[in-house]
């Protein structure tokens, strides 16, 4: 099956600092990526849609200037949580649409704000 | 309103026996689709398997199927013959057009335990 990456796997920030969170589609391109925020034993909550060449669409309640997305490439898109705060501790996992239905999840990224 | 019930947040289920996690949407789209995901503990997140609105039999994937009920709507997943390795949270999700483009709802998750 198609191979989604996220790098870090795991990242320590001092609050106030900014962190960078990449993501990749690995043997496939992808015109629609999808970030995602979980909470502990909550299920998955969609932050926003990015299209390949196009700003993100982001779901009510989310910030976007805290909360930056760049869709660079077909293969890459980067979540950067900017001024981060130990509220913004969380498990970020994007995802990666080939076709028309299958989406494919990247092994998500443990945020840790201190 | 829920747009993705899963009404059992755990279940148990003996080694090699089947069991079925439900789950229930909503949505006023003529055309969606329906997934199943697994969560192992680790995190990732695992496609299991896909339905869409139009098809009008039951996905099967392995061991997984789909029991997609159209006018109830649901879309129940079947998990036969049990393995050790199915224990995991367990996500229905629906894509469906929103605003102009498309996104996906997941429900709050299944924890599955397979007992010995």
């Amino acid at each position: 099956g198609a191979v989604v990456s996220q790098h870090p796997s795991r990242v320590i920030c001092k609050s106030g600092t900014s962190v960078k969170i990449e993501c990749r589609s690995l043997d496939f391109q992808a015109t629609t990526m999808f970030w995602y925020r979980q909470f502990p034993k909550q299920s998955l909550m969609l932050m926003a849609t990015s299209n390949e060449g196009s700003k993100a669409t982001y779901e009510q309640g989310v910030e976007k200037d805290k909360f930056l997305i760049n869709h660079a490439s077909l293969t890459l898109s980067t979540l950067t949580v900017t001024s981060a705060h130990p509220e913004d501790s969380s498990f970020y996992i994007c995802s990666a649409r080939a076709r028309s239905y299958e989406q494919y999840f990247g092994p998500g990224t443990r945020l840790t704000v201190t | 309103a829920q747009k993705i019930t899963q009404t059992q947040p755990g279940m148990f289920v003996q080694e090699k026996e089947a069991v079925t996690l439900d789950c229930t949407y909503d949505t006023s789209d003529q055309s969606y689709g329906l997934f199943w995901y697994k969560q192992p503990s680790s995190g990732e997140m695992i496609f299991l398997i896909y339905q869409g609105s139009y098809d009008e039999q039951n996905a099967t994937e392995g061991r997984y199927s789909l029991n997609f009920q159209k006018a109830r709507k649901s879309a129940n997943l079947v998990i036969s013959a049990s393995q050790l390795g199915d224990s995991a949270m367990y996500f229905c999700a629906m894509r469906e057009a929103s605003g102009g483009y498309q996104k996906v709802t997941f429900g709050t998750g299944t924890k599955l335990q397979v007992i010995p």
